[in-house]
């Protein structure tokens, strides 16, 4: 079993809708990382968390310390949000190591 | 501020022959990572510095990769010799060092394509 699992693995939404990939990891973590990686781009940090909820323009990320989970939201999806996105955790106990999930195919339609 | 610089974007090389992917980081940046990311795939750390010191290196096939750091600033990433296996994108992601919690901000290059025939 892998230390980060995401889901879905892969989505297609309509434009306007609203979006959740999540996140579960089952080691200990200093904080967890969403990430966004365009076709062909290079990758894009969206949020760092520790703790709680963080919100920047259309995208919410939340975390549950104690169930070890997180979700990315995306209200009023638009097709330049489809990507790739890619959770990352860092662990406790360990000079910065990260463990990435393996990502989230995102692909919003007009 | 200028991001973390990478190059080549891409190379083409054929099995057994050898290839070196560098990286700069974003000034001050005391963490540096090489990831491999093969197509479909999240990336996986192959190794990882911290100034000039290697703090996690357990996942780089060691027989053909490997990595410095001179003055704790640019790094570049061997392969000698190449597999076909080893076609993949090579990411560079650099952090800075916190005091506190160690949760630095993570900022990545652009990658190095490689494609071994």
């Amino acid at each position: 079993k892998n230390e980060v699992e995401q889901s879905p693995q892969n989505l297609t939404a309509q434009e306007g809708e609203f979006i959740t990939i999540n996140c579960s990891y089952s080691v200990g973590i200093s904080a967890l990382h969403w990430l966004q990686q365009h076709p062909g781009g290079g990758i894009v940090s969206l949020f760092m968390l520790s703790s709680g909820k963080k919100k920047h323009g259309r995208l919410i990320a939340t975390i549950n310390i104690q169930e070890k989970h997180s979700s990315l939201h995306i209200t009023a999806s638009h097709p330049r949000d489809s990507a790739v996105y890619i959770c990352a955790v860092k662990h406790t106990g360990t000079a910065s190591k990260l463990t990435f999930g393996t990502g989230t195919r995102l692909q919003v339609t007009l | 501020e200028a991001g973390v610089a990478q190059s080549p974007r891409y190379k083409i090389i054929e099995k057994r022959q050898s290839v070196a992917f560098w990286c700069n980081p974003i000034s001050g940046h005391a963490t540096l990572y090489w990831y491999q990311q093969i197509l479909g795939q999240g990336p996986k750390l192959l190794i990882q510095f911290q100034n000039n010191g290697v703090v996690d290196d357990s996942q780089l096939p060691k027989d053909r990769f490997s990595a410095e750091r001179l003055k704790g600033v640019d790094s570049t990433l061997k392969i000698q010799p190449a597999k076909l296996e080893d076609s993949a994108v090579y990411l560079c992601a650099s952090s800075p060092l916190r005091l506190a919690g160690n949760t630095g901000e993570l900022f990545f290059g652009e990658g190095s394509r490689l494609t071994v025939l």
